[in-house]
């Protein structure tokens, strides 16, 4: 079975600094790749995600991911972060609409 | 579009009682529902998968008695925890999928219900 690993359980950094959140995943089949952010108490909001074609994912509030199907990597950057993107991230990999979740990034911006 | 609801969004309920958790689909038909449970700093566990008109299909370790999945329409589906003690206490989040969803192999999240047991 496919699995996902975040390889940072926190990432603390200034506003306007630039972010990398980084997930690697396993799977011997072709899988889909997603990034999700949690709110304390709220459900998961898909920041973006990758199916086929470019490998260069753009998704919302100015986040990106990039495929690299030969490091099986897709971390998730942000050039510049604000107070408001403190939260939790999940990567997940999904087969055959079998999702399976990293652990989970906690992202801290501080003043 | 793609909107799932769940309700209540929290629930404290006492030792042994039972209690129900929904999940709809608001503007489209779920085909497939999820429930996933997530403890306190931690990731998201798959707990069933459940297809409309179908049982729904436990995730090993899940007990099948004890959390109760109905999927009985393409809108809605039930989670119902029996006789719920302390250590079911969590937060509980659904997701569905189907047709015309715009987002194909995509799961929509609902908000999720954090359930206490007392």
């Amino acid at each position: 079975a496919q699995s996902v690993t975040q390889l940072d359980s926190q990432v603390p950094v200034f506003e306007e600094a630039p972010v990398e959140l980084r997930c690697n995943y396993s799977s011997s089949v072709s899988v889909y790749l997603f990034w999700y952010v949690q709110y304390p108490n709220q459900g998961l909001q898909l920041l973006l995600k990758y199916l086929s074609g470019s490998t260069l994912v753009k998704g919302i509030n100015g986040f990106e991911a990039e495929f690299n199907k030969s490091q099986t990597s897709f971390h998730l950057r942000k050039p510049s972060v604000h107070i408001s993107d403190t939260a939790e991230y999940f990567c997940a990999v999904s087969v055959n609409n079998d999702m399976r979740f990293g652990a989970g990034t906690r992202l801290t911006v501080k003043p | 579009g793609a909107v799932v609801s769940q309700h209540p969004s929290w629930v404290i309920c006492k030792s042994g009682t039972s209690v129900k958790i929904e999940c709809r689909s608001l503007d489209f038909q779920a085909t497939t529902m999820f429930w996933y449970r997530q403890f306190p700093k931690q990731s998201l566990m798959l707990m069933a998968t459940s297809n409309e008109g179908s049982k729904a299909t436990y995730e090993q370790g899940v007990e099948k008695d004890k959390f109760l999945i109905n999927h009985a329409s393409l809108t809605l589906s039930t989670l119902t925890v029996t006789s719920a003690h302390p250590e079911d206490s969590s937060f509980y989040i659904c997701s569905a999928t189907g047709p015309g969803t715009g987002g194909i192999y995509e799961q929509y999240f609902g908000p999720g219900t954090r359930l206490t047991v007392t």
